[in-house]
């Protein structure tokens, strides 16, 4: 079926170092794109969102890129913060749906 | 402006009991959806409301009913408990149904003994 993956389950960075985090899709219908950030014991976080028409959108120390060719979707956050420790989420809507699809998430840790 | 409020925020139940969890949102969305999250299985979900009056089904609806008798209130129930269903539950709500992503509540971690 159709869904949203995630390339690897687990991320470990530095701190200050930048990060990667990425996403495929199937749905070539798909036409918006978030990233969600959940803390331990939180709910999900709006973090960024990007339109199928954009290739690149940047917020405060977050990047999201997405590359509809090879769908393809990435968060890049700048200088990596222990505060940025947590399990990131995509999620993809396409046109005339009522839902959201979550891919499974990727925990990202940050050492000190 | 509390955004999306669960209730209770833990509870343990006994196979076989039954329990309502309370999901309420004062941002006068449409739409609202309760998610279902284990280890390892991300979101996962339950049923969902596309406006007052209204349910429908998601990926996992056995073992649980909805209402939503009032616009800002979504109740997920459990008739007959089972251990299957020991998870932490997450509400959402939308304006659009997702075009602008959803606002979770803080979740209910639910332990069936």
């Amino acid at each position: 079926g159709e869904s949203v993956g995630l390339h690897l389950p687990t991320l470990s960075v530095q701190e200050g170092d930048n990060s990667i985090i990425n996403c495929a899709y199937s749905n070539s219908a798909s036409d918006y794109f978030i990233w969600y950030k959940q803390e331990s014991g939180k709910g999900p976080q709006f973090i960024i969102d990007i339109r199928s028409n954009m290739d690149k959108r940047q917020g405060q120390r977050v990047t999201v890129l997405l590359n509809k060719t090879v769908k393809h979707l990435s968060l890049q956050i700048a200088a990596t913060q222990p505060g940025d420790s947590a399990v990131y989420f995509c999620a993809e809507i396409w046109g005339g749906s009522e839902k959201l699809v979550f891919g499974k998430g990727t925990k990202l840790t940050v050492n000190p | 402006n509390a955004g999306v409020t669960q209730t209770p925020k833990f509870r343990v139940l006994k196979t076989g009991q039954s329990m309502t969890l309370l999901c309420a949102q004062d941002m006068n969305h449409e739409y609202m959806y309760w998610y279902r999250q284990d280890p390892g299985m991300g979101l996962r979900l339950i049923h969902y409301s596309v406006g007052e009056g209204t349910t429908a089904k998601g990926e996992v609806p056995d073992g649980y009913n909805v209402s939503r008798l009032k616009k800002q209130n979504f109740l997920l129930g459990l008739e007959s408990a089972a251990p299957s269903q020991t998870s932490v539950y997450f509400c959402a709500s939308s304006d659009t149904g997702g075009n602008y992503g959803y606002t979770f509540g803080s979740g209910t971690r639910l332990t069936v003994v």
